[in-house]
């Protein structure tokens, strides 16, 4: 059974360009979390989200950032016109139920 | 609010010694708490995770927890440290799960260094 698969696992965008970052969860979860660790720091809350529904987005940043979760294909976390302060690793979680996350590896942005 | 303190920043202990990670948390009600492993570059990994009954908990690669309602405490313990065991080590804390889900709070975590 195949983990949490995160892509890519390196981002590099330039300043005002769009980062889109991929997470496919484990088979047969569908609950997703998305957590941004900042360098030298825990992981933070970002969204969770059930297929087609956001249920829970209060750690998202109110502009820039947006998550989806279509019913077919992995999860998607979007940041438009990235600045140097959304460089951070960005982690996806997923969970059968309500109870234990799994976490893939994560993709890591840098912003120039 | 929830929250996660690991006061430890940075720990080292020799290779074969005995290790204990602290961790406090502050949650309002009953707490669902965690401990993951993370390498270099790499995602997190579960060691271990209580949601109740007995209050010590064992996990993976030898590691085990226990739970402190009174001290709010959920301290990770290893008999004997082994070199591939240096990492970083976060505490975390969720609740009950609900129809709004079980986000996570983490404490900032507590990098392992191993002396052989």
């Amino acid at each position: 059974n195949a983990g949490v698969m995160q892509n890519p696992r390196h981002l590099v965008r330039r300043r005002g360009q769009e980062a889109r970052l991929r997470c496919s969860p484990m088979k047969g979860h569908s609950h997703v979390y998305w957590y941004r660790q900042l360098p030298e720091e825990g992981l933070k809350f970002m969204v969770y989200l059930q297929k087609e529904n956001i249920i829970d987005e209060s750690g998202m940043p109110k502009e820039r950032f947006s998550a989806e979760f279509p019913k077919e294909g992995p999860s998607i976390l979007r940041i438009q016109q990235v600045v140097r302060g959304d460089s951070a690793a960005y982690f996806c979680a997923s969970a059968r139920g309500q109870e234990t996350q799994y976490f893939g590896p994560g993709t890591r942005l840098l912003v120039l | 609010a929830q929250s996660v303190t690991q006061p430890d920043i940075h720990i080292t202990v020799s290779e074969g010694a005995s290790l204990e990670l602290r961790c406090n948390y502050s949650y309002g009600a009953t707490p669902y708490l965690f401990w993951y492993v993370q390498s270099p570059g790499q995602g997190l990994q579960l060691l271990l995770k209580y949601f109740s009954g007995d209050t010590l908990v064992q996990g993976i690669k030898g590691f085990e927890a226990e739970f402190k309602r009174s001290q709010s405490s959920f301290n990770l313990r290893k008999p004997s440290v082994h070199w591939s065991d240096a990492a970083e080590y976060f505490c975390a804390v969720g609740g009950a799960p609900t129809g709004g889900g079980n986000k996570l709070t983490f404490g900032t975590g507590t990098q392992l260094k191993v002396e052989l």
